[in-house]
């Protein structure tokens, strides 16, 4: 199986820093890594899916890269909103997806 | 507008047996891959399993804490998927997601607002 470890766990941060958040996979996944917000109490919200692909609608202030097994989303600019918990998800020749522990992004 | 409404939800007894439905609306249900993702309370995200459009050949997959107990189905005729949870353990407790995966079959593009499966004695 693989596992996915997401650094750091927890990130306080202002609003208008630069955050990046790192996703590692046990093996190497290819491109299928996707990134999800989610909100206390609310259904996660696909952010970013083939390690760069903005889904239609998110803010360009997302934007994700990495390849073979280190991944990151960035955030440019934080913005209220963006306070959430983020988890990385990706998905292997198998047919098994896997989720990362997930990074909760707090205000400093 | 994509709508996924879970239903089904409640408390069973360890050992007990629970379907989940999933009614979905707003795109064309029969070409959609659709998937169960759960939460443990105060956890992370787990996939639980999918199951394929019929024309890709309609088959399921499943994580391995729960294959060979969840079941999942579909019903194209009034687009719904289901899932049969069955041999419950008190780790099944949990918010259960629909999801539908989006254009590469590799993420979950859209998803309900969860149910919520509460496996105690």
């Amino acid at each position: 199986d693989i596992h996915m470890t997401q650094s750091p766990s927890t990130l306080s941060a202002s609003v208008g820093d630069r955050v990046t958040i790192t996703c590692r996979a046990s093996q190497s996944i290819s491109s299928w890594l996707a990134w999800y917000q989610q909100i206390p109490g609310k259904a996660p919200k696909l952010l970013i899916y083939k390690t760069s692909t903005l889904e239609s609608g998110v803010p360009s202030r997302f934007s994700g890269s990495g390849s073979g097994t280190e991944f990151t989303l960035t955030i440019s600019s934080l913005q209220p909103d963006d306070f959430a918990t983020y988890y990385c998800q990706q998905y292997n020749s198998y047919s098994q997806y896997t989720f990362g522990q997930g990074t909760k992004l707090e205000i400093k | 507008e994509v709508q996924l409404v879970e239903s089904g939800g409640g408390l069973v007894k360890p050992g007990g047996s629970l379907r989940l439905s999933c009614a979905a609306s707003g795109f064309t249900f029969r070409n959609a891959w659709m998937s169960w993702v759960r939460q443990a309370p105060g956890k992370g995200l787990e996939w639980v399993g999918r199951i394929k459009s019929k024309t890709d050949g309609g088959t399921s997959d499943y994580a391995a804490p729960v294959k060979g107990r969840f079941t999942i189905s579909r019903d194209d005729s009034i687009n719904t998927v289901y899932l049969q949870m069955t041999g419950l353990k008190t780790e099944d407790t949990a918010v259960y997601y629909c999801c539908t995966t989006g254009v590469t079959g590799t993420e979950f593009n859209y998803w309900g607002q969860g149910t919520l499966v509460t496996a105690s004695s």
